[in-house]
């Protein structure tokens, strides 16, 4: 079965600190896409970040980094220096190809960066 | 700015009716999906459209409906509503397959 799961619900930070987020995946499909999405509390859905299920290199945008570990089926986001403006709910979703690009998405991640 | 326009932002309306959520795509983006978000079943995929055409379908009940025209704006219809429909609806677009989907604002729909 096709799943996301992200174990967990909360995380604090520091201000300025970095923070991992944990994400692995389900799959048996060869080629997929991985992505991040932030949710503030006004609720919009922010893309963050994307990694190919064959690129060779780790995503990085920015501030967020994505820790891509094919055998180990993870895909943790790494946000460096955090700021007040993190806190927020992180989704991790992954597109299998076979699955015309729709989002599986796992239960997210509370962040909250403390001053 | 997402670039993708979802109308209206909020809905409220009473059990047994039916409502239109709108959406816009990005300029250039020829597939839309359609997302539930609730507190129990979480984000869950819908339907998508690629240019006008069904393309994919997910958990989607058979009160609800879609269509994408041809000026590639979509429309999601929800009818003989419920309470546990109360939900935010997200509206997203790709340029293709297993390119980030980028949403709208939502429009949050709750049922009295």
């Amino acid at each position: 079965a096709q799943k996301i799961t992200q174990t967990q619900p909360g995380m604090f930070v520091q201000e300025k600190e970095a923070v991992t987020l944990d994400c692995t995946y389900d799959t048996s499909d060869p080629s997929y896409g991985l992505f991040w999405y932030k949710q503030p509390s006004s609720g919009e859905m922010i893309f963050l970040i994307y990694q190919g299920s064959y690129d060779q290199q780790n995503a990085t945008e920015g501030r967020y980094s994505l820790n891509f570990q094919k055998a180990r089926k993870s895909a943790n986001l790494v946000i460096s220096a955090s700021q007040l403006g993190d806190s927020a709910m992180y989704f991790c979703a992954m597109s299998p190809r076979g699955g015309y690009n729709k989002l599986i998405f796992g239960a997210g991640t509370r962040l909250a960066v403390h001053p | 700015d997402s670039g993708v326009t979802q109308t209206p932002k909020h809905l409220i309306t009473a059990t047994g009716q039916r409502v239109t959520l709108r959406c816009s795509p990005r300029s250039g983006d020829l597939s839309v999906y359609w997302y539930q978000q609730s507190l129990d079943q979480g984000l869950q995929f819908l339907i998508q459209y690629y240019n006008g055409e069904e393309r994919a379908k997910g958990n989607i009940l058979e009160r609800f409906s879609a269509q994408q025209f041809p000026d590639l704006h979509s429309e999601l219809n929800l009818s003989s509503l419920e309470l546990g429909d109360s939900a935010l609806y997200f509206c997203a677009s790709s340029v293709g397959d297993l390119q980030p989907q980028h949403f709208g604002d939502g429009t949050r729909l709750s049922i009295l």
